[in-house]
């Protein structure tokens, strides 16, 4: 079984740019996440999507951030302008069925530098 | 909103037993107890899931006590690829907004030879 995917896996910015992230998740996972993590911490949750709706993004700067799941199946996320603190891994993940404890399968993440 | 806390890190050598334990006091009814592992410059990995008691499977244990106010990770024998940061999660499976799956910090194990 494939696992989830996502590009680019490193993307070196400045600030004030753009830039943007894409996940396929695993084939029939109904549920997909974003997270970012900043070295030396855990995982922080972004947004969460139930098929191409969103079930929660309270975590999400959604000034700057913006995600969508068109069709209930990729996603992209982006971030328009970057800041400095932008600076961090962002995971994708992705699991069965809805339930916040049921197992998630993590991408390798994309590491944004932003100058 | 159930938080967690552990050990930031912890040594241990090739063969040892490594237990990781994770203080969870504001569990609630419905919250599962989950623990993932993570590699450097990969994504966290599920190890093991459990509600109550003891779970078991082909890597790690994990043992609740009746309170489920903490539990502890097991991992037997270690060797030097087990070397990681591993993660505590308290959660339900429901899957309610405001119910945030949170990871907390992670617990840096160092294996050593």
């Amino acid at each position: 079984e494939a696992g989830v995917a996502q590009s680019p896996r490193y993307k070196i910015i400045e600030k004030r740019q753009s830039v943007a992230f894409w996940c396929n998740p695993i084939s029939g996972h109904a549920t997909l996440y974003w997270y970012q993590q900043i070295l030396g911490q855990g995982p922080k949750l972004l947004i969460q999507f139930q098929n191409n709706g969103v079930v929660d993004d309270s975590q999400l700067p959604k000034d700057r951030f913006s995600a969508e799941r068109l069709k209930g199946v990729d996603s992209t996320l982006k971030i328009q302008p970057a800041k400095l603190e932008d600076s961090a891994v962002y995971l994708c993940a992705s699991s069965l069925v809805p339930g916040r404890s049921d197992t998630q399968y993590f991408g390798p993440g994309t590491r944004l530098t932003v100058l | 909103l159930a938080k967690t806390t552990q050990p930031i890190s912890m040594d241990s050598y090739e063969g040892q037993e490594v237990n990781i334990t994770c203080s969870h006091n504001n569990i609630a009814t419905n919250d599962y107890i989950t623990w993932y592992q993570q590699f450097p410059s990969q994504g966290p990995r599920f190890i093991i899931q459990g509600y109550k008691t003891k779970v078991t499977n082909e890597v790690a244990s994990l043992f609740i006590p009746a309170d489920r106010k903490s539990s502890t990770l097991s991992l037997p024998r270690v060797s030097l690829s087990d070397t990681a940061v591993y993660y505590c999660l308290v959660g339900d499976m429901v899957g309610a907004a405001g119910n945030k799956l949170t990871f907390g910090g992670g617990t840096r194990v160092l294996v050593k030879p």
